[in-house]
């Protein structure tokens, strides 16, 4: 499974538009790239999943370029309720395969 | 969307003691499920595959006698601590994939175990 590196934490402010990247130059050609999203004491939450291009859902936006070596989430106008983990991983489109979490990025959203 | 349960959401036990986690699919059927750990501050770690009518996989490093893993049925998935310590305080997290929603996984709400 390609490793995925991203920022251990970011501060944003309501309102504001949040970009979290993540790499993973070594993704195979068969891999996607699948966001999750994680509360204080609570289990992961899908958020967005992609292969190429841009996806875009009523959360948030995924980003990727053509090399793939790299993705970007994109969550517009963010407000204190999105202060979470988000956990960037690569693999398997199909869910019945084993996710295995990286460190994720710790999202700090203040009034 | 699908619903995944975990009971308890959160045991104290006493060393030595063994604690039964259960990991439920509402309202789908998940001949697969996983369970993580998850310590304060850190990452999920994946623990074991839990497979329906079949044995548990585990991760390298995961002590199948100690983490007992049962898929007794299509919705349901246990997790037994046996002899549980200190160092088994943790957050225990379970996933199963809807079949119908086939990229992604849901996760139950956890279960905080602490052991005394």
């Amino acid at each position: 499974l390609a490793k995925t590196t991203q920022p251990i934490s970011m501060d944003s402010y309501e309102g504001q538009e949040v970009n979290i990247t993540c790499s993973h130059n070594n993704i195979a050609t068969n891999d996607y790239i699948t966001w999750y999203q994680q509360f204080p004491s609570q289990g992961p939450r899908f958020i967005i999943q992609g292969y190429k291009t841009k996806v875009t859902n009523e959360v948030a936006s995924l980003f990727i370029p053509a090399d793939r070596k790299s993705s970007t989430l994109s969550l517009p106008r963010v407000s204190l309720s999105d202060t979470a983990v988000y956990y960037c991983l690569v693999g398997d489109r199909g869910g019945y395969n084993k996710l295995i979490f990286g460190a994720g990025t710790r999202l700090a959203v203040h009034p | 969307g699908a619903v995944v349960s975990q009971h308890p959401s959160r045991v104290i036990c006493k060393s030595g003691t063994s604690v039964k986690i259960e990991c439920r699919s509402l309202d789908f059927q998940a001949t697969t499920m996983f369970w993580y750990r998850q310590f304060p501050k850190q990452s999920l770690m994946l623990m074991a595959t839990s497979n329906e009518g079949s044995k548990a996989t585990y991760e390298q490093g995961v002590e199948k006698d100690k983490f007992l893993i049962n898929h007794a049925s299509l919705t349901l998935s246990t997790l037994t601590v046996t002899s549980a310590h200190p160092e088994d305080s943790s957050f225990y997290i379970c996933s199963a994939p809807n079949r119908g929603a086939s990229s992604e996984q849901f996760f139950g709400p956890g279960t905080r175990l602490t052991v005394l």
